[in-house]
């Protein structure tokens, strides 16, 4: 079946632009983790949706990253007035399990590059 | 909280080596341990895990791990690398009662035909 799916593969962008990162996850699956994996420093986590319960934004490193989900499926990763910092890969993950105990199943990830 | 030790950066062994890569956690309760496989240009992939039970877990392509938890550590065996296990290796746990996962810093293996 269909794994789950990012867009863009690749992101330039100038230095203060807004950017948007979207995710598929696999279909049913309830779980939506977002992840940055910056060059050394492993994968760091940001975000996390459960079904229609209000998400975990304790990952986020500042105000300027938000991330939605509609309708329990898609999500969209947002930064706002990129900085060069930003530049990481940010990887999407669709779990299945019972909550809290998800297996997760990773995207190919967005390489953001800030200029 | 929670975090994870990847003792290795970077590991070279000549093809059929046998290989450990070494993992250990800091938390206080139960846990899932999670070894995560990215090899060049691919994303990341579940080699195996353990949830509970036999604590000699065996994944996908020979691998296997084994918890050991009074030593906290859920290191990665393979008797005999392949060339095509050129790859980073990550090791991730997380806690009871928690959906996140926390990543090692990964160990990049290269093996050498």
């Amino acid at each position: 079946g269909a794994g789950v799916s990012q867009s863009p593969s690749n992101k330039v962008t100038e230095k203060g632009k807004d950017v948007e990162l979207r995710c598929d996850p696999i279909s049913g699956h309830t779980a939506l983790y977002w992840y940055r994996q910056s060059l050394g420093q492993g994968l760091e986590f940001l975000i996390y949706f459960q079904g229609n319960s209000a998400p975990d934004k304790s990952g986020l490193p500042s105000d300027r990253f938000s991330a939605e989900r509609t309708g329990g499926s898609v999500s969209t990763l947002t930064i706002q007035r990129t900085q060069q910092e930003d530049s990481a890969v940010y990887l999407c993950a669709s779990g299945v399990g019972t909550s809290p105990f998800y297996e997760q199943y990773f995207g190919p990830g967005t390489r953001l590059t800030v200029t | 909280a929670q975090s994870v030790s990847q003792h290795n950066h970077h590991v070279i062994l000549s093809e059929a080596a046998s290989l450990e890569l070494g993992c250990n956690y800091s938390y206080g309760g139960t846990v899932n341990l999670f070894w995560y496989v990215q090899y060049p240009g691919q994303h990341l992939q579940l080699l195996l895990k353990y949830f509970s039970g036999d604590p000699l877990v065996k994944g996908i392509k020979g691998f296997e791990a084994e918890f050991i938890k009074s030593k906290f550590s859920f290191n990665l065996r393979k008797p005999s690398v392949q060339w095509s296990d050129t790859a980073e290796y990550f090791c991730a746990v997380n806690g009871a009662g928690s959906y996140q996962l926390t990543f090692g810093k990964g160990t990049k293996l290269s093996v050498i035909p």
